[in-house]
């Protein structure tokens, strides 16, 4: 079975800091998104991985996928309190049934103190 | 343009009623996928159709829960003698083809179940 983990669960930083959230994943899969989620709204996507070594960046989030290592990383620069929010990896296998599907971590919630 | 859409957006339902939520996919995705999330959780797979056919249940906690989509656009997730631990949001998504590497789910805004 699948298993998809992201630390930290929590982070809190200043504004204008840096830091990473990481995401681990247990079989393998050669698709990876990176989706926001604003208290109370739905998912808005942010990043789709399709190889290893693929690198996306907007703006201030870079998003990184390393497949023989199974991680996923989501860099944020300079943070600014826009970026609060919750952030969810996500990994995409093909099912028994032979549909794709994803499997969520359990998503970092994100707060930019001023 | 229109994305996904979902009603209700909140739907608050006494232990035992029965609850129907319905999603609107984007016009002319093939792909349509249930999820359900939990307070401070990830989104948790439900079930798909490609087009009417429902291809994927696996995910259904119970028999309490069924899914439909007979026309192959609009779907609903029916639930039968809710539970407390049916208290969640339940997210909807389409996507435009089945297993290309285009391949992308749209959210809808997700209906919010309280059973009380």
């Amino acid at each position: 079975e699948l298993k998809v983990e992201q630390n930290p669960l929590f982070l809190s930083m200043q504004e204008g800091k840096n830091y990473t959230i990481y995401c681990n994943y247990s079989t393998t899969s050669d698709r990876l998104y990176w989706y926001r989620q604003d208290p109370g709204k739905s998912l808005e996507s942010l990043f789709v991985l399709l190889s290893n070594g693929a690198v996306k960046q907007e703006g201030r989030l870079m998003a990184s996928l390393d497949t023989k290592a199974r991680l996923s990383t989501l860099h944020i620069t300079a943070a600014v309190h826009d970026l609060s929010a919750t952030y969810f990896c996500a990994v995409d296998q093909i099912s028994n049934f032979g549909n794709e599907k994803l499997t969520f971590g359990t998503g970092t919630r994100l707060t930019i103190i001023p | 343009g229109a994305g996904v859409s979902q009603s209700p957006r909140y739907k608050v339902a006494k232990r035992g009623q029965d609850v129907a939520l319905r999603c609107d996919p984007i016009s002319g995705h093939v792909s349509l996928f249930w999820y359900q999330q939990a307070l401070g959780q990830g989104p948790e797979f439900l079930t798909y159709f490609q087009n009417e056919a429902q291809l994927d249940k696996s995910g259904l906690p119970s028999d309490r829960f069924f899914a439909e989509r007979p026309e192959g656009s609009v779907s609903t997730l029916k639930i039968q003698r809710t539970q407390q631990e049916d208290s969640a949001v339940y997210l909807c998504a389409s996507s435009l083809a089945y297993r290309t590497k285009l391949y992308e789910q749209y959210f809808g805004p997700g209906t919010r179940l309280t059973v009380t």
